[in-house]
């Protein structure tokens, strides 16, 4: 699978837009990009999932350039709430579904 | 509501004395997942069930056992639990279909302390 590399913190402020920026250089034809949230001392949570161009849900927007080789996590203004740890993940269809984490993005939104 | 569920939520164990983690789930899901995450790093993959087949990470110590013997549970035995095992246990569920990518569905997880 593809390795992925994002930032280790962001910081932000309430009402603002984060764009959450993941680099997947070797991702292959039959992988998905997909990104989960976690809080401390809970599991991961889906956020959104796509292939190519723009994903949006209730939740977060994902955009992905034609050469699939980043993606950005988009969270249209946060709250305090967001604060946690956002992960991109790339997902092979033929994989078993199966997740591998990279290290993460703590996102920390203050007032 | 349909959910994932694992007890207990923290468990003590001591050095060498083998301990069960339980995972339950009301999602009818035929895949289930166990995870390993230690304090400040990302869940790793120890080994996934689809329906009755068993798939081990290759990096899985032996130590790790799992077992699932219907739809709703899967368990996770440590035989001999060390402090290097210390962490949380995430138990994950999916709905696989062929040809298709389908979000994982997470447990409150297991924090195991070793003593």
């Amino acid at each position: 699978l593809a390795k992925t590399t994002q930032p280790i913190s962001m910081d932000s402020y309430e009402g603002q837009e984060v764009n959450i920026t993941c680099s997947h250089n070797n991702i292959a034809t039959n992988d998905y990009i997909t990104w989960y949230q976690q809080f401390p001392s809970q599991g991961p949570r889906f956020i959104i999932q796509g292939y190519k161009t723009k994903v949006t849900n209730e939740v977060a927007s994902l955009f992905i350039p034609a050469d699939r080789k980043s993606s950005t996590l988009s969270l249209p203004r946060v709250s305090l709430s967001d604060t946690a740890v956002y992960y991109c993940l790339v997902t092979n269809l033929g994989g078993g579904n199966k997740l591998t984490f990279g290290t993460g993005t703590q996102l920390k939104v203050e007032l | 509501d349909a959910m994932v569920i694992q007890n207990p939520r923290y468990q003590v164990t001591q050095f060498g004395k083998p301990v069960t983690l339980s995972c339950s789930q009301t999602l009818n899901h035929n895949v289930m997942y166990w995870y390993q995450q230690k304090s400040s790093q990302a869940p790793k993959l120890l080994f996934h069930y689809y329906d009755k087949d068993f798939n081990n990470e290759a990096d899985t110590p032996d130590n790790f056992q799992s077992r699932r013997p219907n739809t709703s549970f899967c368990f996770l035995d440590i035989r001999s639990p060390g402090l290097g095992d210390a962490a949380m246990y995430l138990c994950a569920t999916s709905s696989r279909t062929s040809g298709d990518y389908n979000e994982q569905f997470f447990g409150p997880g297991t924090r195991l302390t070793v003593l």
